[in-house]
């Protein structure tokens, strides 16, 4: 079974700071995707980086970079420069495949507060 | 283009009843999966539609169907409505095998509250 971590419930960052919001994963599979998601209040779930399980470089887009152990089974999303529109709930899931089909396994999120 | 398009966005339904919600997925992508999120539970996958069938399914009871017409929109149904069931149900979309680095779109979601 796929499983994914998330052992902070809440983290707080001063704006212009930067923030490591911490995933580990757990599967057996050799290949496999890594995804981190923003859900702001409105519940909406935005797509920010995603990670290959052969990706040789860590993923980064633009102020989102991914700090990717694989032998450690991590996949921490490290946010520079905090933003007060950075304040949200953030998700790492993987991407799991059972019966042919794919679906995302996620962590019980983060919540982050930037604080001014 | 459009996102993914969740109607309506919010709901009261009374135990006992039944309840559909709509998605509308991004133009050609062929793939609706759909999550439910609780306080509790947290985001938990529901099932995954492709070209009209069910690819997979999660571990609801069978309460909770869906379908997905030919032109890739997916309906969500909830019979015999349980307390428990308020929560936040998400569509994600997605091309065909979804081994797409740009992850699945998601809508803003349909909030149900069962009283």
């Amino acid at each position: 079974a796929q499983k994914i971590t998330q052992t902070q419930p809440g983290m707080f960052v001063q704006e212009k700071e930067a923030v490591t919001l911490d995933c580990t994963y757990d599967t057996s599979d050799p290949s496999y995707g890594l995804f981190w998601y923003k859900q702001p209040s409105s519940g909406e779930m935005i797509f920010l980086i995603y990670q290959g399980s052969y990706d040789q470089q860590n993923a980064t887009e633009g102020r989102y970079s991914l700090n990717f152990q694989k032998a450690r089974k991590s996949a921490n999303l490290v946010i520079s420069a905090s933003q007060l529109g950075d304040s949200a709930m953030y998700f790492c899931a993987m991407r799991g495949t059972q019966g042919g089909s794919e679906k995302l396994v996620f962590g019980k999120g983060t919540k982050l507060t930037v604080n001014p | 283009k459009a996102g993914v398009t969740q109607t309506p966005r919010y709901l009261i339904k009374t135990r006992g009843q039944q309840v559909t919600l709509s998605c509308s997925p991004i133009s050609g992508h062929r793939s609706v999966s759909w999550y439910q999120q609780t306080p509790g539970q947290g985001l938990q996958f529901l099932f995954e539609y492709f070209s009209e069938t069910q690819r997979n399914k999660g571990n609801f009871p069978g309460r909770f169907s869906g379908r997905q017409f030919s032109n890739s929109r997916s309906e969500m149904n909830v019979s015999t409505l349980e307390l428990g069931d308020s929560a936040l149900y998400l569509c994600a979309s997605s091309p065909d095998r979804a081994n797409s680095r740009s992850g699945y779109t998601f809508g803003s979601g349909t909030r149900l509250t069962v009283v």
